[in-house]
């Protein structure tokens, strides 16, 4: 079945890099696009970024220039890494499969993994 | 990008109909998406394409709208409802959520 699972620290340091990393299973990244969604605590759900099954990425236009999404196909992983970390980037981080026949839409999340921006 | 603009917080009795708006700033035609999360878990995908029911959820919801103004229903809400509701588009990038309509049952 499908599922995925985000890993990473749960605390970073003001101005420090961030990696996540999000292994699937039960489908390929050459077939589904995986994105990343973030969440303040308390609050409603932004979209981060993702990486297209063909490989490519697209970003949230206001982390961009601090982001970088990335792939191993053969290990099934999905990497987040983002720069410059700040207080305002304490969220919970999901992954999440887009199912892209007829409609594009997030058919499978990961539980999320709590990553808190603090000294 | 599209702003998606969803009411905050609604209150029922169990056994009611609800109808959680959702409307965009520009059309996204049915690209439209329904999501309901509970206090510590992730999200989970109710309707998707504005009107088509995932499989595995309650026949209780039901998704309706094109354009730029979209409606989930839930008839009869039911205790275990109690959560909070997103809409998503995909017609238009970037990808946007709503900030979300907290339903509580009274």
């Amino acid at each position: 079945q499908v599922q995925l699972k985000e890993s990473g620290p749960g605390l970073v340091q003001p101005s420090q890099t961030l990696s996540l990393t999000c292994t699937v299973s039960g489908f390929s990244l050459t077939s589904n696009s995986v994105h990343w969604v973030r969440q303040p605590p308390g609050k409603g759900l932004e979209w981060v970024g993702a990486i297209w099954s063909g490989g490519s990425t697209d970003y949230n236009s206001a982390l961009k220039s601090r982001l970088s999404i990335s792939r191993d196909t053969s290990k099934s992983q999905v990497f987040l890494k983002m720069n410059s970390l700040q207080t305002e980037d304490t969220a919970i981080y999901f992954c999440t499969r887009e199912f892209e026949i007829y409609n594009n839409y997030f058919d499978y999340w990961g539980q999320g993994v709590m990553v808190t921006v603090s000294s | 990008d599209t702003v998606l603009t969803q009411s905050p917080a609604l209150a029922v009795s169990p056994g009611e109909r609800v109808t959680i708006s959702c409307r965009a700033s520009e059309s996204v035609s049915t690209g439209m998406h329904w999501y309901q999360q509970k206090p510590g878990q992730q999200p989970k995908l109710l309707i998707y394409g504005a009107s088509n029911l995932e499989s595995g959820v309650p026949a209780r919801f039901s998704g309706s709208g094109s354009g730029t103004d979209f409606t989930l229903t839930i008839d009869p809400v039911e205790a275990d409802d109690t959560a909070t509701y997103f809409c998503q588009q995909s017609w238009n990038d970037p990808y946007t959520f709503g900030a979300g309509t907290k339903l509580e049952l009274k």
